[in-house]
């Protein structure tokens, strides 16, 4: 697709379930980040792929998350055992190259997540 | 570790003025600086970005942002606001020796008044 795809848009889960978001992130992208935006905050990174190896996982908050992108595309963060702190918008951005030296576009975002733990 | 700072929640600037949103950051190596807009429901929108070369950046929708090193800024800026420009906008800082990940500051609204 032309941009980076989240599923689904919005997600309600009762405290202690399990989630599981989507992203497609645009074809031929090599990087893939995950954060998580806070009302009234900016984004905090969660993780980083590169292809389907996770290079980085530092930002992810407890053992409760998980990240994976099995063929270096389309990737998954899962959270067990939902919490209310856990409400949240995920956003997910793909970049075509590890650098982007010399390149004029930022990474680029999906519209994210809305989670809501209740 | 690598920090940004948004020191205003808010700007409020009336159409047609010039508009200046601010940002300084905090970095171990030499930074990658980028400005990103967010409208309301909507995923984060590329600006623009610094790497290297000249201090004045132009990017999209007639916004600039100015490179400073020694004040270790990167104020965004626009001579004409319209009232469509009226977004949250996020400046963010790539530290090149800590990883390829983007640091983003808290946010600032911009608020423009026709």
């Amino acid at each position: 697709g032309a941009g980076v795809s989240q599923s689904p848009r919005y997600k309600v889960a009762k405290r202690g379930q399990d989630v599981a978001l989507r992203c497609d992130p645009i074809s031929g992208h090599v990087s893939l980040f995950w954060y998580q935006q806070a009302l009234g905050q900016g984004p905090e990174f969660l993780t980083y792929f590169q292809n389907e190896a996770q290079l980085d996982k530092s930002g992810l908050p407890s053992d409760r998350f998980f990240a994976e992108r099995p063929e270096g595309s389309v990737s998954t963060l899962k959270i067990q055992r939902t919490q209310q702190e856990d409400s949240a918008v995920y956003l997910c951005a793909s970049s075509l190259s590890v650098g982007d030296r010399g390149r004029r576009d930022g990474y680029t975002f999906g519209s994210g997540t809305r989670l809501t733990v209740v | 570790a690598q920090s940004v700072a948004q020191p205003e929640d808010q700007v409020n600037v009336a159409e047609g003025n010039p508009l200046t949103v601010k940002c300084t950051y905090s970095v171990s190596g030499n930074p990658y600086l980028f400005w990103y807009v967010q409208y309301p429901n909507r995923g984060l929108q590329f600006l623009l970005k610094y790497i290297t070369g000249d201090n004045l950046v132009k990017g999209s929708y007639g916004f600039e942002a100015e490179f400073n090193k020694s004040q270790t800024s990167f104020h965004l800026k626009k001579p004409s606001a319209l009232v469509s420009d009226s977004a949250l906008y996020f400046c963010a800082v790539r530290d090149t020796q800590a990883g390829t990940a983007l640091i983003f500051g808290k946010g600032t609204t911009l608020s423009v008044s026709s």
